[in-house]
C-alpha cells in the first residue's frame, strides 16, 4: 500500500539556521507534491507545490526539491525564525485521483531564539 | 482566514448522542472533503464530494454520515460514536479540474467522545 514517511522526530533548530524536513514515499508515483503548514488548533495551510518534472521550487525563504528516483522531497526553510515553528505536512497527488491527496504524518519544527 | 468555516470548534458528546458538524466554504469551489486527524497520525481522508455527489467513501463506519446539500455546505452527522473517534475533524475544499488542486482547510472541530 502507499506509504509516506516524514521525519519521525520533532526538529529543533536555532534561529537563523536552515531547517530541512524530509518526505519519503513508497508504492506510489505522484504527479505532484504539496507542502502544508499546520499550527496548533488550526487546519493545514498550503505553502508550495512541485511537479514530478521539476527538481526545485522556491518561494521567499522556502525551497522544495523533488527526486522521483529517490522517491523523496526535501523542504528547506532558510534563515529560520521562531514564527516558523509549526508542523509541516507533505502530501502527494496524481492527476487521475480527482484532487485526492495522500498526507504524511507531519514533522513538528521548533525554532529557538 | 482560509474561506472555509467549521462549527462547532469543540464538541464533547456521549456515545449515545447524535450531533452534526457543519462546514461552509466561501471560495466558489466544487469539491469538499472530510478528514480525520488523530495525534501523530496522517490525515485520514473520509469522504469526498464533487459537485454535491459523493465520489469517495474511504471505508468509513456507518456511524459517520455525510451530507452535501450544495457545493458550499458539507455536514457530518455523528451517532453512537466510540471513544476512539475522538479526534480533530477537518473540512477542506478545492476547485476540481485544474489537476493540481490545492486544498483549503477549515480550522477543524475538536471532538471528544466520552
Amino acid at each position: 500500500s502507499q506509504k509516506i514517511e516524514q521525519n519521525s522526530e520533532a526538529l529543533n533548530i536555532q534561529e537563523g539556521k536552515t531547517a530541512t524536513l524530509t518526505c519519503n514515499y513508497t508504492n506510489y508515483s505522484p504527479a505532484y507534491l504539496q507542502w502544508y503548514r499546520q499550527d496548533p488548533g488550526r487546519g493545514p495551510v498550503f505553502l508550495l507545490l512541485i511537479r514530478e518534472n521539476e527538481k526545485e521550487k522556491r518561494k521567499e525563504r522556502l525551497k522544495v526539491t523533488f527526486d522521483t528516483t529517490l522517491k523523496q522531497s526535501l523542504f528547506h526553510i532558510t534563515a529560520s525564525q521562531p514564527a516558523d515553528s509549526a508542523t509541516y505536512l507533505c502530501a502527494l497527488g496524481a492527476y487521475n485521483q480527482g484532487g485526492k491527496l495522500i498526507f504524511g504524518q507531519g514533522t513538528e519544527l521548533s525554532v529557538k531564539p | 482566514e482560509t474561506g472555509v468555516t467549521q462549527t462547532p470548534r469543540h464538541l464533547v458528546m456521549g456515545m449515545t448522542n447524535k450531533k452534526s458538524l457543519k462546514c461552509e466554504q466561501h471560495l466558489g469551489h466544487n469539491a469538499m472533503y472530510w478528514y480525520k486527524q488523530s495525534a501523530k497520525k496522517p490525515l485520514e481522508l473520509m469522504f469526498v464530494y464533487n459537485f454535491k455527489e459523493q465520489t469517495e467513501n474511504n471505508s468509513v463506519p456507518s456511524r459517520f454520515s455525510p451530507e452535501c446539500p450544495n457545493s458550499s455546505h458539507l455536514f457530518l452527522h455523528l451517532h453512537t460514536l466510540q471513544p476512539e473517534d475522538s479526534a480533530l475533524y477537518l473540512c477542506a475544499s478545492s476547485q476540481e479540474g485544474r489537476g493540481e488542486e490545492t486544498q483549503y482547510f477549515g480550522p477543524g472541530t475538536r471532538l471528544l467522545v466520552l
